[in-house]
Formats: C-alpha cells, structure tokens, sequence
C-alpha cells in the first residue's frame, strides 16, 4: 500500500499563507491524492482531493509535482480556525474499494 | 453536514464485557467504514462495508466484528472487550460518485 510522510508539526502566522507538504514516493498512476483535516474533538473532514492536475477549492489549493511523488495542500489566508492535524492520504486503488491509509498527519499551529 | 451519526459518545466499560457502537447514516450511501484513533497514530481502517451483508478486514480488525443489515446502520462489537480496545472509534460514509468520505463525531471507549 503506498504511504505518505509528512512534517509532524508547523506553524503560521494568522493571515499569511500556509504550504502543507506531503511525499508519496510510491504512489501508483490510479492513486487519488486527498486532503483531510481534523479540529480537535472531532472527526475528519474533506478538504480537497486530485489526481495530476492542480486543484482549487473555497477551502484551499493542491498543487501536485509533475512526477506526482509530492503534492502541497495550500491555505492562501491562515485563520486560528485553521489550527488542526492536516492528513494526506492516498486512496487504495489496489482493492478495487475506497479503502483510505492514513498517516499521523501534520498538526498546524496559528499564531495569532 | 452529511446525515451521520454515532451511538452512544462516550461509553466506559469494564474488561471481557461485550460493547457494540452504532454508526447510522441518512444518506443512502453505499460504503461504511469504522475507524479507531490512538495518540501517536493516525486513523486506522478495522473493518469496512460495501453493501448490506457485504463487509470486509481493514488493518486492526483483530478482535472487532462487525454487521450491516440495511443500508443505513454498520454495527461494530468488541465481543470481549480489552484495555487495548480503549480508543476513540470514528465511523465514516462515503456513496454515489464522490470519492469523498464523510465522518462521524465519533465514539469515545475506555474500557477498564
């Protein structure tokens, strides 16, 4: 199954933008690449998702490399609402189900 | 909010007993997912479904059970329950042609 790695931790200051990155280096042609987050003392939720071309959504940006063997999740305007563990995973095309693997994340910190 | 909840919040329980957690969903969506989340890991897969009766092992299923009567409701039960089992269980949904998976708030477990 591949993996991803990402930084454990990062900080930002409130209102600048906050560049999330994320390897997968053994990542196959049919992988989709998602963005979840998750607030404190609640379950994930859905940020973005792609799977070649780079994607923008009301939440954030995704820019994926050529070679698709990273990608960085972008926050144009960091808020303290934005503080969370950002998770990248690659959905599991191998099963032929939408079985996700995720990581331990990156836990983002917003200075006021 | 996608029509997703879980039953009960909290449960505390002692060891060998057996616990059963309830995920049901109002959305008609095809594929369930139970999760559990530990400090130092991410979310981990124990089993998932992909039908009514259709189920089948995520990474730590070892211990879990699970049943899907109908569409709406994926039973989890921890038929001896044991300290390791002390977690907080997450349950997802996920259908049509979305590949984006929708959680719950989650279940806290201790057991003692």
């Amino acid at each position: 199954d591949a993996k991803t790695t990402q930084p454990n931790s990062m900080e930002s200051n409130e209102e600048e933008p906050v560049h999330l990155p994320c390897n997968h280096s053994t990542i196959s042609g049919t992988d989709y690449i998602h963005w979840y987050r998750q607030l404190p003392s609640q379950g994930p939720e859905y940020v973005i998702h792609g799977l070649t071309s780079n994607v923008n959504n009301r939440m954030a940006s995704l820019a994926i490399a050529e070679d698709r063997k990273s990608s960085t999740l972008i926050l144009h305007r960091a808020t303290l609402r934005d503080a969370a563990v950002y998770y990248c995973i690659l959905r599991d095309s191998g099963s032929g189900t939408y079985k996700y693997i995720f990581g331990t994340g990156t836990r983002l910190k917003v200075l006021a | 909010d996608a029509g997703i909840t879980q039953s009960p919040r909290h449960k505390v329980t002692e060891t060998g007993t057996p616990v059963t957690l309830r995920c049901h969903q109002t959305e008609n969506h095809r594929y369930m997912y139970w999760y559990r989340q530990d400090p130092g890991h991410g979310l981990r897969l124990i089993h998932y479904s992909y039908g009514v009766k259709d189920t089948d092992k995520g990474e730590v299923s070892d211990g879990y059970s699970v049943s899907r009567s109908k569409t709406e409701d994926f039973l989890l039960t921890l038929e001896s329950a044991t300290s390791s089992q002390t977690s907080v269980y997450f349950c997802a949904i996920q259908g049509g042609s979305s590949d984006t998976q929708y959680f719950g708030p989650g279940t806290r477990l201790t057991v003692l």
